[in-house]
């Protein structure tokens, strides 16, 4: 069975600092896995996918992941956090076509 | 604006009523992916198509939820003799089955917010 686990529930960030949003997953084979983020009253919005060609991977809005099999872990990063970067963000699995999503992560930014 | 649309966006209703909501996807895309979000949760898949055929339902779909896809453009889910428990938001995802199916995002509607008294 495939699962994500995010490890924590809230993140809270001055603006202008660093965001780092942890995200473990379970696979029995290589997996495909995505970050995701729902802004509140909007629809989810992918953020990036890792597609196995490389394990460094940039998305949209400056934000990056990086698959480490031997940790089994995909964490979300960006350099310098902006006020219109709070919002929930889900880690997900692809299972046989379907979505695995974690719990979600809220970020919060302080001004 | 050719995304994904969900309607109603919102829907209230009295325990024990039937629901349905509507879900458009976008025009070439083949799968229609149905989830449910509760509050503080990630979404749970509950059932997709491809094409007009209905390949998977979740265990989390009861015999009171029924999903359908006539002509493989929109779908419909129905919820009959609803309970407090199915308030929710419920979100339509549509994709292409073509490529590396895997890695194929999956693209998001609004989602209809259920709330049942």
């Amino acid at each position: 069975a495939q699962s994500v686990t995010q490890l924590d529930s809230h993140v809270s960030v001055s603006e202008g600092t660093p965001v780092l949003l942890r995200c473990n997953y379970s696979s029995s084979y290589s997996p495909s896995l995505f970050w995701y983020v729902q802004h509140p009253n909007k629809g989810l919005q992918l953020l990036l996918k890792y597609t196995s060609a490389a394990t460094l991977v940039k998305g949209i809005n400056g934000f990056e992941a990086e698959f480490k099999k031997s940790e089994t872990s995909f964490h979300l990063t960006k350099p310098s956090a902006h006020m219109s970067d709070a919002a929930e963000y889900f880690c997900v699995v692809s299972g046989t076509g379907k979505l695995i999503f974690g719990q979600g992560t809220e970020l919060s930014v302080k001004p | 604006d050719t995304g994904v649309s969900q309607d109603p966006r919102h829907k209230i209703t009295k325990r024990g009523q039937n629901v349905t909501f509507r879900c458009d996807p976008i025009s070439e895309h083949n799968r229609l992916y149905w989830y449910r979000q509760t509050l503080g949760q990630g979404p749970e898949f509950l059932t997709y198509f491809q094409n007009e055929a209905q390949l998977e339902k979740s265990r989390l779909l009861s015999d009171r939820f029924s999903a359908e896809r006539p002509k493989g453009s929109f779908s419909t889910l129905e919820i009959q003799r609803t309970e407090q428990g199915d308030s929710a938001m419920y979100l339509c995802a549509s994709r292409t089955s073509g490529g590396q199916m895997s890695y194929n995002e999956q693209f998001f509607g609004p989602g209809t917010r259920l709330t049942v008294l």
